[in-house]
């Protein structure tokens, strides 16, 4: 079985602090995919990042760097000098390598709250 | 190019009643996929459908239903609604061919807010 477990549930920093946000994950298959989501309070879920299970070379993008480590089934997400629109619940999330598939098992999310 | 729309955004319903949900897909996609998420909780997948069939199912009773009309959009339908049904229903959608498995990227909508009482 797939499990995705985010353990911080919630998050509160002043701004322009750096936040990391954890993620541990479950499965079976060699082969994955590693998401993360962005849900601001409108509702809708905006793609991060994907991370295939055969690439751990990390990544960073603007504030935003990833941090995968297959040894320890994690795949963590910083935010360095976090502002005040990064506030939002975040998803790790995680999907099997069949074609096609659009199931993903997400965690239960971590509430960050950026302080001005 | 407007992403994937759903509506109605908010509704209200009693025990016992029954509900239609619907999804507008992203232009150009043809799959799209409905998840519940609990208050405070991670989205869970109900299903997905892909030429107007459904391909995959997560697990939810048979009171969960869904159809895919050949313009790609889609209908949720729940039964006999219970009060655990009370949630956030998400659609999402991805492109055709290969582009949704090599970037398993899922354009989501901002979602139906389900209230049952």
């Amino acid at each position: 079985a797939q499990k995705v477990t985010q353990a911080q549930t919630e998050i509160s920093v002043v701004e322009k602090e750096d936040v990391t946000l954890d993620c541990v994950y479950e499965t079976r298959d060699t082969t994955y995919y590693l998401f993360w989501y962005k849900q601001p309070p409108s509702g809708e879920l905006v793609f991060l990042i994907r991370r295939n299970s055969f690439d751990e070379q990390n990544e960073i993008s603007g504030r935003y760097s990833w941090n995968f480590q297959k040894s320890t089934s994690s795949f963590n997400f910083t935010i360095t000098a976090s502002q005040v629109v990064d506030s939002a619940v975040y998803f790790c999330a995680l999907r099997n390598s069949i074609q096609g598939a659009q199931k993903l098992v997400f965690g239960q999310g971590t509430r960050l709250t950026i302080n001005p | 190019d407007a992403g994937v729309t759903q509506s109605p955004t908010h509704l209200i319903k009693t025990r016992g009643q029954q509900v239609t949900l619907r999804c507008s897909p992203k232009s150009g996609h043809d799959t799209v996929s409905w998840y519940q998420q609990a208050l405070g909780q991670g989205p869970q997948f109900i299903f997905q459908y892909y030429e107007e069939e459904e391909r995959q199912r997560g697990n939810f009773p048979d009171r969960f239903s869904g159809h895919q009309f050949p313009n790609y959009s889609s209908e949720l339908n729940v039964n006999a609604l219970l009060l655990g049904d009370s949630a956030l229903y998400l659609c999402a959608s991805s492109p055709p061919g290969t582009t949704s498995w090599d970037t398993g990227e899922l354009f989501f909508g901002e979602g139906s807010r389900l209230t049952v009482l």
